[in-house]
């Protein structure tokens, strides 16, 4: 069975930091890119960061960029997301997905169960 | 940057058609994708590459892009079906989603 499972959440004050795993199972997890997607408190789905397979070109939303590295130990079958400074809009329930493609087309599938990351002081 | 527009909210009596509708500029010259999050639950995919059904997911789950608008369609709406309900597109290898769509039924 393809799986995801995040770790790492919390509740941290504004301006720490805080690192998130998830840890791959079922699938070649170095042979897919991974994605960290956020969805705060009530509201909808916005993508965070991705990583190409090797870990040789990450990419950020801008809400994020300088703060937030991702990684991913393929090894381990493990996608990282290091964050850091963070604020009270960063709250949030974040969740990795996979980038599945068929036919030139990708989509997610699956998401993991999801991390709750509470800044607040 | 790429948007997508969905409107917030979409109601449907149990057996009839629901459509929900996702806007953005040239969207049917990209691949649309759909997932749908019940309470509580993470995302799943019920559409892809405008069109296609994952294995699993129930026949009454369509979806059509043409022009500005991808469209899911569920034919025979269940009360199992109410949900959120995302659409999502690639803007430079960046994942853009609607902001949802909550379907309820009624």
């Amino acid at each position: 069975e393809v799986q995801l499972v995040e770790s790492g959440g919390g509740l941290v004050q504004p301006g720490g930091s805080l690192r998130l795993s998830c840890a791959a199972s079922g699938f070649i997890f170095s042979s897919y890119w991974m994605h960290w997607v956020r969805q705060a408190p009530g509201k909808g789905l916005v993508w965070v960061s991705r990583i190409n397979t090797d870990g040789s070109a990450p990419r950020y939303a801008d809400s994020v960029k300088g703060r937030f590295t991702i990684s991913r130990d393929n090894a381990k079958n493990t996608l990282y997301l290091q964050m850091n400074s963070l604020r009270v809009e960063d709250t949030a329930v974040y969740y990795c997905a996979r980038e599945h493609c068929s036919g030139g087309s990708c989509f997610f599938d699956p998401w993991g169960q999801g991390t709750l990351v509470t800044v607040s002081s | 940057s790429y948007e997508l527009t969905q409107a917030p909210s979409v109601s449907v009596s149990p057996g009839q058609t629901a459509s929900i509708t996702c806007s953005g500029d040239e969207l049917g010259d990209r691949n649309a994708c759909w997932y749908q999050q019940r309470p509580g639950q993470s995302p799943v995919l019920i559409i892809y590459q405008n069109n296609k059904r994952p294995s699993g997911i129930p026949e009454r789950f369509s979806g059509s892009n043409s022009g500005s608008t991808a469209t899911l369609t569920i034919s025979g709406t269940q009360a199992m079906d109410e949900a959120d309900y995302y659409c999502q597109a690639w803007d430079s290898s960046t994942a853009v989603f609607g902001g949802g769509t909550k379907l309820t039924v009624l």
